[in-house]
């Protein structure tokens, strides 16, 4: 069955960068894209960016360019989403999604919670 | 990339039917097919109710439907039951200015009464 793992809270300070990291299973990873959507507490949900695992293109929301880089290891079927710069406002869950080839994201990772405080 | 606009909340009893709006622009909801609604309950991650407007992946069960009018998509929930209680939220590909993305809208509280 398809599952998307991701790694544990991390607890950062203002200024400081973190990596998410999202391991998939129970499908051909470069064969579907994957998004990254953040909810900070009590708040929608928000799309931060996107790439494809079979030929890494990116794509990113014009509110997280040049601040949020997705890459993936194709050999372990892992995606990673990393942010730099943090603010207290980045305080949230951090969700990867897999695109189901119709924009839509059909698979869900079960969250990493990022806490960002002096 | 403003969000979709949707109400707040929205509330039902048991057996009837709510409708939650969604309207965005030309450069989404309107120019594309590619809209999507996500059911979450508390604590949890987003499921995927509907997609390509009115498509129901498997499990979802046929009393969730969606559809599209211009510039406003909609999920209707019909036979309302209490485990349909939680935030739902659409969202759409878009393109502003050549840049393609995705917009969410703010959430929906559906309440059963």
């Amino acid at each position: 069955q398809v599952q998307l793992v991701q790694s544990g809270a991390e607890a950062k300070k203002p200024g400081a960068s973190v990596k998410v990291s999202c391991k998939a299973s129970g499908y051909t990873f470069t064969s579907y894209a994957l998004h990254w959507v953040r909810q900070a507490p009590g708040q929608r949900l928000e799309w931060m960016g996107w790439i494809h695992a079979g030929n890494g293109n990116t794509k990113y929301s014009q509110k997280f360019q040049g601040r949020v880089t997705i890459t993936r290891d194709k050999s372990a079927s892992v995606a990673y989403m990393e942010v730099s710069s943090l603010t207290s406002e980045d305080t949230a869950v951090y969700y990867c999604a897999r695109d189901n080839l119709n924009y839509a994201c059909d698979y869900w990772g079960q969250g990493t919670l990022v806490t960002v405080s002096s | 990339q403003s969000a979709l606009t949707q109400p707040r909340s929205v509330s039902g009893s048991p057996g009837q039917s709510v409708t939650i709006s969604c309207t965005g622009t030309s450069s989404d909801v309107g120019g594309y097919n590619y809209v999507s609604w996500y059911q979450q309950h508390p604590g949890k991650a987003p499921k995927l109710m509907i997609y390509d407007v009115s498509k129901r992946p498997s499990g979802v069960p046929d009393r969730f439907s969606g559809s599209k009018s211009g510039n406003t998509a909609s999920l209707t929930i019909s036979g309302l039951q209490a485990e349909d209680e939680a935030d739902y939220y659409c969202c759409s590909y878009a393109a502003y200015a050549g840049i393609d993305c995705w917009v969410f809208g703010g959430g929906t509280k559906l309440t059963v009464l």
